[in-house]
């Protein structure tokens, strides 16, 4: 059954440096989401994107965030200069097109740690 | 801004018992979402109510969807061991009419059932 896959699978990052977290959604779907879930909290939306650009962002989602989709299968998410408040489970999901559930498929994740 | 509460928050109950997850919230909404998580694991997708009165079942979890009331609900049936996890319910705000919208999730429920 085809998955999200996300890699590195544990980033440990110092204050400061950029970090980019890479995920290949499943291959017929065309809408990807980056979501972030801080230890013990709920699961947080940064982003949607489809058709090459952001289609929807929340207030997390700032300057220091951003997303490209480099190639025909990958999807990134960039820090620029990390904080450790950005210290969290990152999540990558993707789903298919409108007219249909919509579900969206969550990876395995990236757990970012910033000191 | 959308609002998605669940309770309770944290259950304890003992196998072979029946109980009910709610999730409520704030804004229209016919799209509503279950997914489980295991620790330190990703989101694996329960359910998916797209209308008011929808009703799913698998297995002993059934969820069913008022979207009048605003509220979900999850109910367990005849409890096993394997169904400790966390619950969460998540929102689909649909602002864009059919396209990328990030889900709105509930803090989510921590289900123990012991033998």
């Amino acid at each position: 059954e085809p998955e999200v896959t996300q890699t590195p699978s544990h980033q440990v990052t110092q204050m400061g440096q950029e970090v980019i977290l890479r995920c290949v959604p499943i291959s017929n779907h065309l809408y990807f989401y980056w979501y972030r879930q801080i230890l013990g909290q709920k699961v947080e939306f940064l982003v949607s994107f489809y058709n090459n650009e952001i289609s929807e962002k929340s207030e997390i989602f700032d300057d220091q965030f951003s997303v490209e989709r480099p190639d025909g299968s990958n999807f990134t998410l960039k820090i620029r200069s990390t904080k450790l408040e950005d210290s969290a489970m990152y999540f990558c999901a993707s789903s298919r097109l409108a007219g249909g559930p919509k579900t969206q498929y969550f990876g395995p994740g990236t757990r970012l740690l910033v000191l | 801004e959308l609002k998605v509460e669940q309770n309770p928050l944290f259950l304890s109950m003992q196998e072979g018992k029946n109980y009910t997850i709610y999730c409520n919230y704030s804004t229209t909404s016919d799209r509503l979402y279950w997914y489980r998580q295991d620790p330190g694991k990703s989101l694996e997708s329960l359910f998916v109510l797209l209308s008011n009165g929808a009703v799913k079942q698998e297995g002993r979890l059934m969820a069913s969807l008022d979207t009048k009331a605003r509220l979900s609900t999850l109910h367990i049936t005849a409890a096993v061991h394997d169904l400790s996890a966390t619950y969460f319910c998540a929102v689909d705000p649909q602002l864009s009419g059919g396209g990328a919208d990030g889900l709105t999730f509930g803090k989510g429920t921590h289900l123990i059932i012991q033998p």
